[in-house]
């Protein structure tokens, strides 16, 4: 079973530090995205990253996806208490998956302190 | 801007009772998924509709058979529930099937089912 692994599973900081979360996996993607959930509520989508090596910015958020494709990564600049929630990797395998077959990572749960 | 309505918000089962979530998207997209969300196994697919009239088994389809009824509606039906299904499960929607760029998956804000 090709899994998608973030981490850290859990991440609790001051109002202000700087952050990195990493998804990863030994299989190939043909794309990958990132949501943020937040309590009682779905997913919500916040980049999509389809080129090896390719960066994107949402304001202080900067999505980063590895040469390979195999990996990701998202940064946080500043994290403010309005950035605490459950963040989400997914992606679409390369090779050896189905169509509409969208694989989770379990999600990093970020806190932000005041 | 309803986007994906999924019902109902909350059940408790007995088990070997069934019961069917519905959903329904405004956004005249092709494809639709179910995915369930247990703490600490991320989301994961029990089964998806890439377009109108197909339906197709994810990750975890055991225990669970889906209607792709129009382009809107996309039930989830749990026919002798067990406590192994109590689960938040979240109904999707997509312009098309899979990741690519400019193709947002939306979620609904999902169903918390318990099975006693």
């Amino acid at each position: 079973t090709q899994l998608l692994e973030q981490s850290p599973q859990f991440l609790s900081i001051q109002e202000g530090e700087n952050l990195t979360v990493y998804c990863n996996s030994s299989s190939v993607f043909s794309s990958l995205q990132w949501y943020r959930q937040e309590p009682g509520e779905g997913p919500v989508l916040l980049v999509t990253v389809v080129t090896g090596g390719e960066v994107k910015k949402l304001k202080r958020l900067t999505f980063q996806f590895g040469d390979a494709r195999k990996d990701s990564s998202l940064h946080i600049t500043a994290a403010q208490p309005g950035d605490t929630g459950l963040y989400l990797c997914a992606g679409a395998l390369l090779y050896g998956g189905s169509q509409g077959n969208l694989i989770f990572g379990k999600g990093t749960k970020l806190s932000v302190k005041p | 801007n309803a986007g994906v309505t999924q019902t109902p918000k909350f059940q408790v089962l007995k088990t070997g009772q069934s019961m069917t979530l519905q959903c329904a998207q405004d956004m005249n997209h092709n494809s639709m998924y179910w995915y369930r969300q247990d703490p600490g196994m991320g989301l994961r697919l029990i089964y998806y509709s890439a377009s109108e009239g197909t339906t197709d088994k994810g990750e975890v389809p055991n225990g669970y058979n889906v209607s792709r009824l129009n382009k809107r509606e996309f039930s989830l039906r749990l026919e002798s529930a067990a406590p192994s299904q109590t689960s938040v499960y979240f109904c999707a929607s997509s312009p098309s099937p899979g990741t690519g760029l400019g193709n947002t998956i939306y979620f609904g804000e999902g169903s918390w089912l318990t099975v006693v």
